[in-house]
């Protein structure tokens, strides 16, 4: 069975701090797809980024960096330096063949000024 | 234009309406989906449409009805809800891989409709 456990619900931060949101997955399948999305207010759902069971090079994109460690079945999400603007609440996503999109539960962010 | 559109955005119904949800994606997917939000809850997928067939149902109850009638449409008709379906409906797309098989592409989410059974 597919699983996708954000053991975090709900997170405050002060602007500037730095937060990570975890993620942990659960598959049988060798291959598969693991994604993180952004909801912001309005409602839909941002795709931020996608990375493969195969390629678990960390991977930075301004602010924003993903821990990839298949050993812990972990796809961590670290914002650097958080600004209000980043305020929503964030899905992690498995994805194989078959089972289509598994969310998990989400955890809300909340930026404080 | 954004790649995938949801309209109404919001909708309020008496339980003996009917309605339908609208969505369209201008991605040239072939795969689309339907998911209900609801407060508190993870994402339910409801519903799978991969090169216009149904290739999943969740159990979903049939006062729930989708249409698919080509790559680019995707509807949700209602009819007769419970007070319970008042939720987040989003729509997605994806571009699947030939029978089925996917390339892992991520999926274009529509900004949802908000649907209030009274």
């Amino acid at each position: 069975a597919q699983k996708v456990t954000q053991a975090q619900t709900e997170i405050s931060v002060v602007e500037k701090e730095d937060v990570t949101l975890d993620c942990v997955y659960e598959t049988r399948d060798t291959t598969y797809y693991l994604f993180w999305y952004k909801q912001p207010p309005s409602g839909e759902l941002v795709f931020l980024i996608r990375r493969n069971s195969f390629d678990e090079q960390n991977e930075i994109s301004g602010r924003y960096s993903w821990n990839f460690q298949k050993s812990t079945s972990s796809f961590n999400f670290t914002i650097t330096a958080s600004q209000v603007v980043d305020s929503a609440v964030y899905f992690c996503a498995l994805y194989n063949y078959g089972q289509n999109f598994v969310f998990g539960p989400g955890t809300r962010l909340s930026v404080l000024p | 234009e954004t790649g995938v559109t949801q309209t109404p955005r919001h909708l309020v119904m008496g339980m003996t309406n009917k309605k339908s949800l609208k969505c369209e994606q201008h991605l040239g997917h072939n795969a689309m989906y339907w998911y209900k939000q609801s407060a508190k809850k993870p994402l339910e997928l409801m519903f799978v449409y991969n090169f216009k067939e149904q290739t999943e149902n969740n159990s979903v109850p049939s006062r729930f009805s989708p249409e698919c009638p080509n790559s680019s449409h995707l509807f949700l008709h209602l009819h007769t809800l419970q007070p319970e379906d008042s939720a987040l409906y989003l729509c997605a797309s994806s571009q699947d891989g030939e029978q089925g098989r996917p390339r892992g592409t991520e999926a274009f989410f529509g900004q949802g409709t908000r649907l209030t059974v009274v």
